[in-house]
């Protein structure tokens, strides 16, 4: 069964440096979002994104966010500083936009980036 | 008010004991609702989802809406260890892409 892919499990940081997380899609799908969860809390949405731009933002997602496909099968978040409550679990999920424009979204395992 | 409110548990029963999940949400807008499941330290999974209110089947598993009271349900029958996890209930406004998600239930199953 096709399934979205992300690496690396963990990235630990610090405080101030850049990080790249990765994550690998299901291969038909062209909607792609990064969501975040910090520990204990709720799943949180930051940014969606289709046909090569972003279709809609989270107030999280500030212009220390960045995201790109860089090719036809790879997606990643940047964090261009990174701060200490940018730690938390980070999901990547894919759908492909169903008859009723409900899109099915599909998650990854997650990262975890940890900031000291 | 919150958008999405999930009691977060700890819900533990014993194995083959009917589970009940519930949501409540805020926003008439929102008309597909989703459970997932969440292994610890792992992505949601996702376990149903439906459009419209009543209920759909599935195995174990019932997942049931009402609009009306803007309540959401899941039902899990001969419950088994191998269900315990955290399961989120996730809505969202047709033709947008913000999932909102519930504080996700932690529920043990005991053998």
């Amino acid at each position: 069964e096709p399934e979205v892919t992300q690496t690396p499990s963990h990235q630990v940081t610090q405080m101030g440096q850049e990080v790249i997380l990765r994550c690998v899609p299901i291969s038909n799908h062209l909607y792609f979002y990064w969501y975040r969860q910090i520990l204990g809390q709720k799943v949180e949405f930051l940014v969606s994104f289709y046909n090569n731009e972003i279709s809609e933002k989270s107030e999280i997602f500030d212009d220390q966010f960045s995201v790109e496909r860089p090719d036809g099968s790879n997606f990643t978040l940047k964090i261009r500083s990174t701060k200490l409550e940018d730690s938390a679990m980070y999901f990547c999920a894919s759908s492909e936009r169903g008859p009723l424009g409900i899109d099915t979204q599909y998650f990854g395992p997650g990262t975890r980036l940890t900031v000291l | 008010q919150k958008e999405v409110e999930q009691d977060p548990g700890p819900l533990s029963v014993p194995e083959g004991a009917i589970v009940s999940l519930n949501c409540t949400y805020s926003n008439s807008a929102f008309q597909y609702f989703m459970w997932y499941r969440q292994y610890s330290r792992k992505g949601p999974e996702l376990l149903m989802y439906t459009y419209s209110s009543g209920n759909k089947e599935d195995g174990r598993f019932t997942a049931q809406v009402d609009k009306s009271s803007k309540y959401i349900s899941l039902f899990i029958r001969d419950s088994q260890p191998s269900d315990s996890a955290t399961y989120l209930c996730a809505t969202i406004i047709q033709g947008a892409q913000k999932l909102v998600f519930g504080q996700g239930t932690r529920l043990t199953i005991n053998p």
